[in-house]
């Protein structure tokens, strides 16, 4: 009964060879967001879609794009990994902006060779 | 700037010991915190938001603006509540920001 699933869960990926992982959830939620955690540092938000409405953060490299082709799969591109974007990528999703607790999934650990 | 700061990377304490797990933010609006827990091998989930003023598995904690702060409080760890723990704010655009966590462990 997930409720936010993550495919796949690690990921290899080669130097500049494009990136794609897939979130999806059962929870019918408008917000969903991606989220990149290098060891030992917090959770950084990438993005989030609001509906279809998506929000960029300023600092997230143009390397990152995302997809929301419907309320249940949100992707996250990476057009030309580098060594430095290896990561724990986390997909979440909440039921809209006012004051509701985020759902996450089990995260993609990304590799980059 | 970061806006939320968990100066403990690490805590250790013996089971049946108060914990407190320290959190301070930096927001001039007026935030909503949360903290997350996440069990070895688990998803990170929320523990307790501090709108709700609610205590979730013996854990409280108090938002105090006039020290920007909102600490995690229990008054008698168990081994089971070890885990990493998240100290979260969103913002008045529905941002999130997550403090670098500290790893709770509850000794026997």
């Amino acid at each position: 009964d997930a409720m936010v699933i993550q495919n796949p869960r690690y990921q290899v990926t080669q130097f500049g060879k494009p990136v794609t992982l897939s979130c999806s959830q059962t929870l019918n939620h408008n917000v969903m967001y991606w989220y990149q955690q290098k060891s030992s540092q917090a959770p950084k938000l990438l993005f989030h879609y609001y509906d279809k409405d998506f929000n960029n953060e300023a600092d997230t490299p143009d390397n990152f794009q995302s997809r929301r082709p419907n309320t249940s799969f949100c992707f996250l591109d990476i057009r030309s990994p580098g060594l430095g974007d290896a990561a724990m990528y986390l997909c979440a999703t909440s039921r809209g902006t006012g004051y509701y607790e985020q759902y996450f999934g089990p995260g993609t650990r990304l590799t980059v060779t | 700037a970061q806006r939320v700061t968990q100066p403990e990377k690490l805590l250790s304490v013996f089971k049946g010991a108060p914990v407190e797990l320290k959190c301070n933010y930096s927001y001039s609006g007026s935030p909503e915190l949360f903290w997350y827990v996440q069990y070895s091998r688990q998803r990170l989930q929320l523990l307790l938001r501090h709108i709700s003023r609610e205590s979730i598995k013996g854990f409280t904690a108090d938002l105090n603006k006039g020290e920007t702060s909102f600490h995690l409080k229990k008054p008698f760890a168990q081994e089971e509540d070890s885990a990493m723990y998240y100290c979260a704010l969103r913002d008045n655009f529905n941002k999130f920001y997550f403090g670098s966590g500290t790893k709770l462990n509850v000794k026997p």
